[in-house]
């Protein structure tokens, strides 16, 4: 059984830098076939694709936040990572990560999520 | 970008009652992939549907899903108390991949 559970600040400064990890445990990122993804959902709000990697590190984002997303992997720690930059009070968000079939990325695999609070 | 619209917003029904949940894209969702997920409340979304009609491993037989092209429709024949929750169509036929705003089931 799959397990993704996310971690890192749960409060974060505005115009500072958001950083996220999911570790993945249960299989290997490095077995290929498999999107690792970011999903975020605004309070009380609907869901967001925010972007996901492939083990090789082939990433694709939502042209939304491409400017400001960054996702990178390390599969020597079972792990990916989420960086999102210049964040205001209006990336406050439980962030999800979740697993995505590669040939057909829907989400069939999540972690508990993490609330982001971005304030000062 | 394909845009998702659910309908209704809020289904009040009663336990044993059938729940019909629309999707629509605004254009034509390819290979009818589309998913739908359930969500309640402090719980991250659960797999339900995949390829718009395939049901998830473990999913009860009471969902089903239906639909291509544009139009989706996710079926619950009986509810069960424990289907009460939020339900999302997603699409993932083109990026970006987009959910739809949900559809709240709730308590008559």
């Amino acid at each position: 059984q799959v397990q993704l559970q996310e971690s890192g600040p749960g409060l974060v400064k505005p115009s500072q830098t958001l950083s996220l990890t999911c570790t993945v445990s249960g299989g290997s990122i490095s077995s290929g076939g498999y999107y690792w993804s970011w999903i975020r959902q605004h309070p009380g709000k609907g869901l967001e694709w925010i972007g996901y990697i492939y083990y090789s590190g082939s990433t694709y984002y939502n042209p939304s936040l491409k400017s400001r997303v960054t996702i990178s992997v390390d599969t020597s720690k079972n792990q990916f990572s989420l960086k999102l930059s210049s964040v205001t009070a209006a990336d406050t968000a439980v962030y999800y990560c979740a697993r995505a079939l590669g040939w057909a990325p829907y989400f069939d695999y999540w972690g508990q999520g993490t609330l982001v609070t971005v304030s000062s | 970008e394909i845009v998702l619209t659910q309908s209704p917003g809020t289904l009040s029904l009663s336990p044993g009652e059938r729940a019909t949940l629309s999707c629509r894209a605004s254009q034509s969702v390819s290979s009818s992939y589309l998913a739908w997920y359930q969500q309640k409340p402090g719980q991250a979304p659960r797999l339900l549907i995949y390829g718009a009609s395939s049901r998830a491993t473990g999913i009860p037989d009471r969902f089903s899903g239906s639909g291509s092209g544009t139009d989706f429709t996710l079926t619950i024949s009986r509810l069960e108390p424990e289907d009460f929750a939020v339900y999302y169509c997603q699409q993932y036929g083109s990026s970006p991949l987009t959910f739809g705003p949900g559809t709240k089931v709730d308590i008559k």
